[in-house]
């Protein structure tokens, strides 16, 4: 299986600041079709996870344009530009490109 | 609005069964592939299971291959998921979600509310 491992585990933030979140796998997630098989997932307290981006960078509907990532091969990153009270939860990576699909241990962002 | 509206969780004795559904509103669920993923109390997200849209393939995390059994019921919009043999272990939330697009395999863009299972003398 391929293993997912984000640093930090957890970070707290001031408002206005950016974050930022690291996704290492441990197999190439680049496909020959030249995507990336990546995505992240934000859940915030008490709620479903929800689809922030997919094949690294691509926004999904309705996701603010403060959430940006990047990167390809086994090295991934998430930004946040400005963090804003409401994206308090627990972040998620995950890859798709082989079964089983693998997340992350989660980031646990909090409000400074 | 697209939906996904779960039921059928709840407390079951170890070894006992439980069926959860996943009843899809505002699109054809058909046409979408449906994961599950649970999430132990307290811990991170876990895949489990997978079924293509038209149902004729099917994928299992290992913990519960020969032990769950998902299956699709397109004339009643539904994605099913039965469980069998439980144990402690399986104690979760399961969340079913669809595929992002019609093609995507693993990609969920929207996501059940969760049920929890509660695996217990």
């Amino acid at each position: 299986d391929v293993v997912m491992t984000q640093t930090p585990l957890s970070l707290s933030v001031t408002p206005g600041q950016p974050a930022s979140i690291s996704c290492k796998s441990s197999q190439s997630l680049l496909h020959s079709s030249g995507n990336n098989y990546l995505s992240w997932y934000l859940q915030k307290p008490g709620q479903s996870p929800q689809l922030l981006l997919y094949e690294v960078s691509n926004r999904f509907s309705g996701v603010s344009d403060r959430f940006s990532a990047s990167g390809s091969g086994t090295d991934f990153t998430l930004k946040i530009s400005r963090v804003e009270a409401e994206d308090v939860g627990v972040f998620y990576c995950m890859q798709s490109i082989q079964f089983p699909p693998t997340f992350g241990q989660g980031t646990k962002l909090e409000i400074k | 609005e697209v939906h996904l509206l779960q039921s059928g969780g709840g407390l079951v004795q170890p070894g006992g069964s439980l069926r959860l559904s996943c009843a899809a509103s505002g699109f054809t669920i058909s046409s979408y592939a449906v994961n599950w993923v649970r999430q132990a109390p307290g811990k991170g997200l876990e895949w489990v299971s997978f079924i293509s849209n038209s149902g004729d393939k099917t994928q299992y995390a290992d913990p519960v291959k020969g032990r769950f059994t998902v299956s699709r019921d397109n004339s009643e919009n539904t994605v099913n998921l039965q469980m069998n043999t439980l144990t402690a272990e399986d104690t979760a939330i399961y969340y079913c979600a669809k595929g992002l697009w019609t093609s995507s395999i693993m990609t969920s863009s929207t996501w059940g509310q969760g049920t929890l299972v509660t695996v217990s003398p």
